[in-house]
């Protein structure tokens, strides 16, 4: 059962790259999120999706942007990546609303931005 | 703004003691609360997932109880075992209409010494 799937599961960037982080879900939920969880800050909500072609800010949703095209897919995009975003990044997904169902995450990305 | 916090931050215990982890919130209009496990270098693993409706969930030695007129919900594992040592982190969703819109506390450390 292959579940919620990140890709890369590490990566190191320079400021002011770009690049997308990957996620695919299996299950056929209609809710994905992405957070970000750093030390000290606990987990952060980024962007959120409750259905293809619909997405939402979270907490902390600057500098970063997200599309929701296909029920399975919802890469998260570092536009121009700053020391800041170093973080470990996790995608979630659940059924949705009215389920009451968990949330299920991926494994992270770790990212390093020198 | 919904905050989350769980105290103690981290925890020591003997084999075979009970656990007894802690969970408040400021703004009691909850639609639900899950308790995750997150182990090293890992994703999160939902526990369990109490409704608004409910005071409580159980899973085998896991149970979780929820108070929401005084903000509180409490994980209690019973007989830990080593394979207990994880951090559990909580987690509350304000809306049924974004249910993946999660805030979450800090997390509590936890060692179980053989």
């Amino acid at each position: 059962n292959a579940g919620v799937t990140q890709t890369p599961k590490f990566q190191v960037l320079k400021t002011g790259q770009s690049m997308t982080l990957q996620c695919a879900q299996d299950m056929n939920h209609e809710y994905m999120s992405w957070y970000r969880q750093d030390p000290g800050m606990g987990l952060r909500l980024i962007h959120y999706s409750v259905g293809a072609g619909i997405t939402d800010q979270g907490e902390v949703p600057n500098g970063y942007n997200v599309s929701r095209s296909t029920t399975e897919d919802f890469p998260l995009r570092l536009l121009s990546a700053a020391p800041s975003q170093t973080s470990v990044y996790f995608c979630a997904s659940s059924r949705g609303q009215g389920t009451n169902q968990p949330q299920h995450f991926g494994d992270g990305t770790r990212l390093s931005i020198l | 703004k919904q905050e989350v916090t769980q105290i103690p931050a981290a925890l020591s215990v003997p084999e075979g003691e009970n656990l007894v982890l802690n969970c408040s919130f400021t703004d009691s209009a909850i639609y639900n609360l899950q308790w995750f496990r997150q182990d090293p270098g890992k994703g999160l693993t939902s526990l369990l997932l109490i409704q608004s409706s409910q005071r409580e969930q159980t899973s085998g030695r896991l149970n979780a109880s929820l108070d929401k007129s005084s903000g509180r919900s409490t994980l209690y594992i019973a007989a830990s075992q080593p394979g207990d040592s994880a951090t559990y982190l909580c987690a509350v969703s304000m809306i049924k209409a974004a249910v993946n819109k999660l805030t979450f506390g800090g997390g509590t450390r936890v060692l179980v010494k053989p």
